[in-house]
């Protein structure tokens, strides 16, 4: 159980271009979900919080007009780069979870490469 | 403030020998710990987790963790490495800046553990 499925898993595209990544909670219903952001041998950088119907919470020094989310159900949270340019290329993976002492799920993460 | 120390980049142990990578911690109240695998180009998969309780806690692939309340600690153990253990570590406590359901995790810097045949 509690699985979380991230689509694409890889992506490579120009520069200018946005790019849409997919979190889906497959058997369970995620009343919170995370993006986090991992540069090479880092730890996870946590970019927003969103809840289901609402606005997402970014941390400090992300860009929301730059990284548009949207969770617009409770198995659905989309993260679009927009406009994505070199500097965006980087290993991004999101989490969810059911309940507030439940452990967060994550999916297998999407490689953006950025040219 | 609250921090979570992995203070080893990397762990090299042999297969068939037990293995430990440490963790500490620095929160205030009671804490929430958490330890998560990362298998390469993969997302993070959960261990096992300490909320109150047993401090001997048991999770996933044979791990464990003991919680340690006077030094601040939330080791991840198991008896006997595998190779297929390989992989990158971290702990996790919960941030207690905010209470409510949308609750964040503070993340170690992670540790490389290396199981060697």
């Amino acid at each position: 159980g509690a699985v979380v499925s991230q689509h694409p898993s890889w992506v490579i595209c120009k520069s200018g271009t946005s790019v849409k990544i997919e979190c889906r909670s497959l058997d369970f219903q995620a009343t919170t979900m995370f993006w986090y952001r991992q540069f090479p041998k880092q730890s996870l950088m946590l970019m927003a919080t969103s809840n289901e119907g609402s606005k997402a919470t970014y941390e400090q020094g992300v860009e929301k007009d730059k990284f548009l989310i949207n969770h617009a159900s409770l198995t659905l949270s989309t993260l679009t780069v927009t406009s994505a340019h070199p500097e965006d290329s980087s290993f991004y993976i999101c989490s969810a979870r059911d309940a507030e002492d439940q452990p967060q799920h994550f999916g297998d993460g999407t490689r953006l490469s950025i040219l | 403030a609250q921090s979570v120390a992995q203070p080893e980049d990397q762990v090299n142990v042999a297969e068939g020998n037990p293995l430990t990578v440490k963790c500490t911690y620095s929160v205030s109240g009671n804490p929430y710990l958490f330890w998560y695998v990362q298998y390469p180009n993969r997302g993070l998969q959960f261990l096992l987790k300490y909320i109150t309780g047993d401090n001997l806690v048991k999770g996933s692939y044979g791990f464990e963790a003991e919680f340690n309340k006077s030094q601040t600690s939330f080791h991840l153990k198991k008896p006997s490495a595998l190779v297929s253990d390989s992989a990158l570590y971290f702990c996790a406590v919960r941030d207690i800046r905010r209470m409510d359901s949308n609750y964040q995790l503070i993340w170690g810097a992670g540790t490389k553990l290396i199981i060697k045949p």
